[in-house]
């Protein structure tokens, strides 16, 4: 089977850098997913790690280590709109996701 | 189409009715997918089509749910005799590759919240 842990709650305030912590345990892999979530409406895709690095796309980065069953989102120069759930999420298959941390930036 | 598309966007019933839920996936995209998602939760996976093939319903969670996709295109989950604890948000998600190769992107629908009283 797959699980996948991430902190339920992270508060920044505007401007800083920010890390949201991803560990799993899964069966098979094929990659690392990280899907954003703004009060109830769809997930939208944020990135993919299918090797071990670093992968940047503006101000959001995602990491994978793979031999530490380990991953990472850094967001950077937090804005407001930035608030919202993330979720990190395992492509063995099928995605498989976690149950999502919720981020508050405040001003 | 443009995006994905569910429908009905909300559903209400009553306990022991059938329900019919609808995705309208992007088109060309050969995997669909679906998911059950409580509020506060992240998205919990049913099962998934890669065109007209259903390779994986081990997370539907009982025999009273059941999808198709007969045309390899639009996809429906129906719920039989409902209960409470079917309400939820049913999200429907679509990607480009089959599953198993993949950016782990996914394409997800608004949902279809449905109430069961």
């Amino acid at each position: 089977g797959q699980s996948l842990e991430q902190p339920s709650e992270v508060t920044a305030v505007e401007g800083a850098i920010v890390q949201i912590n991803c560990t799993y345990q899964t069966s098979g892999f094929y990659g690392l997913s990280w899907y954003q979530q703004h009060d109830g409406g769809a997930p939208t895709f944020l990135s993919y790690n299918a090797l071990d690095g670093l992968e940047e796309t503006g101000r959001f980065s995602s990491f994978l280590s793979r031999s530490d069953s380990y991953g990472y989102l850094l967001l950077q120069e937090l804005q407001m709109k930035d608030s919202a759930s993330y979720f990190c999420a395992v492509m063995w298959g099928k995605l498989i996701f976690g149950q999502g941390t919720e981020l508050s930036v405040k001003p | 189409g443009a995006g994905v598309s569910q429908s009905p966007r909300y559903k209400v019933t009553k306990r022991g009715q059938d329900v019919t839920l609808r995705c309208d996936p992007i088109s060309s995209h050969a995997t669909l997918y679906w998911y059950q998602q409580a509020l506060g939760q992240g998205p919990e996976f049913l099962t998934y089509f890669n065109y007209e093939a259903q390779p994986d319903k081990s997370g539907l969670p009982s025999d009273r749910f059941s999808a198709e996709r007969p045309e390899g295109s639009i996809s429906t989950l129906t719920i039989q005799r409902t209960e409470q604890r079917d309400s939820a948000m049913y999200r429907c998600a679509s990607s480009r590759e089959g599953a198993g190769s993949s950016t782990g992107e996914l394409f997800f629908g608004e949902g279809s919240r449905l109430t069961v009283l």
